[in-house]
């Protein structure tokens, strides 16, 4: 039983192209997140969404559209690739209300490479 | 903003051994929450240990067993009987107790167990 998943998990596509990668989860959390992780391994918060409204944007260049049709998805969707976005981008979710520590929990990411 | 470092960006240790990676912040808040994850060569983002500030007992799960000293804002693993298997990027993480706030990462440290 997949709880954050992905897809794809890879992507390897031209400059210029446009991609998108979805993310789903079955933990009934009511906030998801996009991270990205650059070639140092660096992890950084793109966005975050609670309950299909956009909460955070990381001054992300407006290339980057997340989107969430309802609580359990939110995909990401990029236009006009460029050399720089090659990266791993995770998508996370926690149960942001009501009691308990709220850890997140990620999917298995997806390694983003532009020729 | 919160911040969060890690000054060790490579350990390594021998089977068996104990090894201690640190971590760092800096923040505001009286209360927060503190987590160590785990990225083995998979690349998956796997949760080791949470702490929450408000609680002065460190937290223990199997091996794996925190130093929490909220004054000086340090939040360190330590790793006991270690395992080929416990080589991975450890990163830790910063994340406010109010609801929709991303996780702060430190850059990593990554461990190497030698047989």
């Amino acid at each position: 039983d997949t709880a954050v998943s992905q897809t794809p998990k890879y992507l390897v596509t031209q400059m210029g192209n446009d991609k998108s990668i979805k993310c789903e989860q079955n933990l009934g959390h009511d906030t998801m997140y996009w991270y990205k992780q650059d070639s140092k391994k660096f992890l950084k918060i793109m966005f975050s969404y609670n309950n299909k409204e956009l909460i955070i944007n990381e001054t992300v260049p407006n290339r980057f559209s997340p989107k969430s049709p309802d609580k359990a998805h939110l995909n990401l969707h990029i236009n006009s690739l460029e050399l720089g976005d090659s990266a791993v981008y995770f998508c996370a979710s926690s149960q942001d209300f009501g009691t308990g520590i709220r850890s997140q929990h990620f999917g298995d990411g997806t390694r983003l490479s532009i020729l | 903003a919160q911040t969060v470092t890690q000054s060790q960006p490579e350990m390594s240790v021998q089977e068996a051994e104990t090894v201690t990676l640190s971590c760092t912040y800096d923040t505001s808040e009286s209360d927060y929450y503190l987590f160590w994850y785990k990225q083995p060569p998979s690349r998956q983002m796997i949760l080791v240990i949470r702490q929450e500030a408000y609680k002065q007992q460190n937290a223990t799960e199997n091996r794996f067993s925190v130093n929490f000293q909220k004054a000086a804002k340090s939040f360190s693993l330590k790793i006991s009987d270690s395992q080929l298997g416990d080589a991975a990027m450890y990163f830790c993480a910063y994340r406010n107790p109010s609801g929709n706030t991303p996780l702060v990462f430190g850059k990593g440290t990554r461990l190497s167990v030698i047989a």
